[in-house]
């Protein structure tokens, strides 16, 4: 599975947008880049994931360089229920199974006031 | 909420006892999954069901031992833990096996 490279820790200010970015260079063409995040004592969250097109959804956007070799997580307006750890994760699709889940160290968000 | 629901939330169990932790997915799903989450490490994979079928096991100690008796339910049966096997325990579960994984909250297991 390729790996990916979070920074440990990033603030943001509380209302402004929030831009985590992850390193995924040796990504394969059938792998996905999925991002999940875990709040303080509770289990991950789904946020969104792509392959290879930018997407969007109620909660945040996903931006994929054209060379899929990174990408960013966008949470357009940051509130403080949003800091939490974030997770960038690449899946592989091992065509009928499933290849493992596998989570980093990600990135702790803190939103501050 | 997020459709799976782990009970207990907490529990306290001596190196001696025997307990489980119940898993309920009310999401359809047909895959469900346990993973470890220990103190400042990665969350681990345990166990993975697929159409109630154990499909992966991760080298996991025979003291954990998991049942999945239909595609809602799954249970992690626990005996004759060590105080390292203290983490939180959560369980997961998704539509086939390639598509999104949806957790639940987690069990908090300390074992004293």
């Amino acid at each position: 599975d390729a790996k990916t490279t979070q920074p440990p820790s990033m603030d943001c200010a509380e209302g402004r947008a929030a831009n985590l970015p992850c390193n995924h260079s040796t990504i394969s063409g059938n792998e996905y880049v999925y991002w999940y995040r875990q709040i303080h004592s509770q289990g991950p969250q789904y946020i969104i994931h792509g392959l290879k097109n930018n997407e969007t959804n109620e909660m945040a956007s996903l931006i994929i360089t054209e060379d899929r070799k990174s990408s960013t997580l966008i949470l357009p307006h940051a509130t403080l229920r949003d800091t939490a750890v974030y997770y960038c994760i690449v899946w592989k699709d091992y065509g009928g199974s499933q290849g493992n889940l596998i989570f980093g160290k990600g990135t702790k968000l803190s939103v501050k006031p | 909420e997020t459709g799976v629901t782990q009970t207990p939330r907490h529990l306290v169990m001596g190196m001696t006892n025997k307990k489980s932790l119940k898993c309920e997915q009310h999401l359809g799903h047909n895959a469900m999954y346990w993973y470890k989450q220990s103190a400042k490490k990665p969350l681990e994979l345990m166990f993975v069901y697929s159409l109630e079928e154990r499909v992966e096991n991760n080298s996991v100690p025979s003291r954990f031992s998991p049942e999945c008796p239909n595609s809602s339910h799954l249970f992690l049966h626990l005996h004759t833990l060590q105080p390292e096997d203290s983490a939180l325990y959560l369980c997961a579960s998704s539509q086939g096996q390639r598509n999104t994984i949806y957790f639940g909250e987690g069990s908090w297991l300390t074992v004293v």
